[in-house]
């Protein structure tokens, strides 16, 4: 079964810091998509990024980058330089492709979460 | 383009009565659609999966009779908490997998939030 482990309940820093969540996963798949999202105090969820199993590739947007790597099961967020507008609950998570997905991916499997407070 | 709502956005109900919300693709349609269900300040836990006109698949633990989920066009699961209990007071979200486009990109509605008295 899959797992997916944000071991920082709560972070809190200074505005323009720079800040790192920390996500890693167990799958016993070798095809898997990893996900991360924003969760603001509205409760909406926010898409952020899915990368899939094969694509170890580091991504860069804005502000926002991720490391992705496999040898630690590991997908890592970082904001730098980060603003009040960033405090959320962020989840990174973890899907499956199976054949009860229909050939496509399963439903998704949530870490804990982690709770960012970014103070003026 | 890739919208999901869900209604009603807030449900605030006795003890013992039933409960409807619906997801709805506005802009797309949706072979698979997911439940989620999140208390507060908690992760958010998949419930069941539902592929349009077939019964939907139940993960460990979630009562198929208590948490009954329709999905019977390519835009519209619904999930109804019957017989709904205080314990049931949770924050309900809804995705749908596009039956196009990226395996696996899934769209998550804006979430029901369930208060029951």
């Amino acid at each position: 079964a899959q797992k997916v482990t944000q071991a920082q309940t709560e972070i809190s820093v200074v505005e323009k810091e720079d800040v790192t969540l920390d996500c890693v996963y167990e799958t016993r798949d070798t095809t898997y998509y990893l996900f991360w999202y924003k969760q603001p105090p509205s409760g909406e969820l926010v898409f952020l990024i899915r990368r899939n199993s094969f694509d170890e590739q580091n991504e860069i947007s804005g502000r926002y980058s991720w490391n992705f790597q496999k040898s630690t099961s590991s997908f890592n967020f970082t904001i730098t330089a980060s603003q009040v507008v960033d405090s959320a609950v962020y989840f990174c998570a973890l899907s499956e492709a199976s054949i009860r997905g229909g050939g496509g991916a399963d439903g998704l499997t949530f870490g804990k979460g982690t709770h960012l407070i970014i103070q003026p | 383009g890739a919208v999901v709502s869900q209604h009603p956005s807030r449900v605030i109900c006795k003890s013992g009565t039933s409960v409807k919300i619906e997801c709805r693709s506005l802009d797309f349609q949706a072979t698979t659609m997911f439940w989620y269900r999140q208390f507060p300040k908690k992760s958010l836990m998949l419930m069941a999966t539902s592929n349009e006109g077939s019964k939907a698949t139940y993960e460990q633990g979630v009562e198929k009779d208590k948490f009954l989920i329709n999905h019977a066009s390519l835009t519209l699961s619904t999930l109804t908490v019957t017989s709904a209990h205080p314990e049931d007071s949770s924050f309900y979200i809804c995705s749908a997998r596009s039956r196009d486009g990226v395996v696996n990109e899934q769209f998550f509605g804006p979430g029901t939030r369930l208060t029951v008295l």
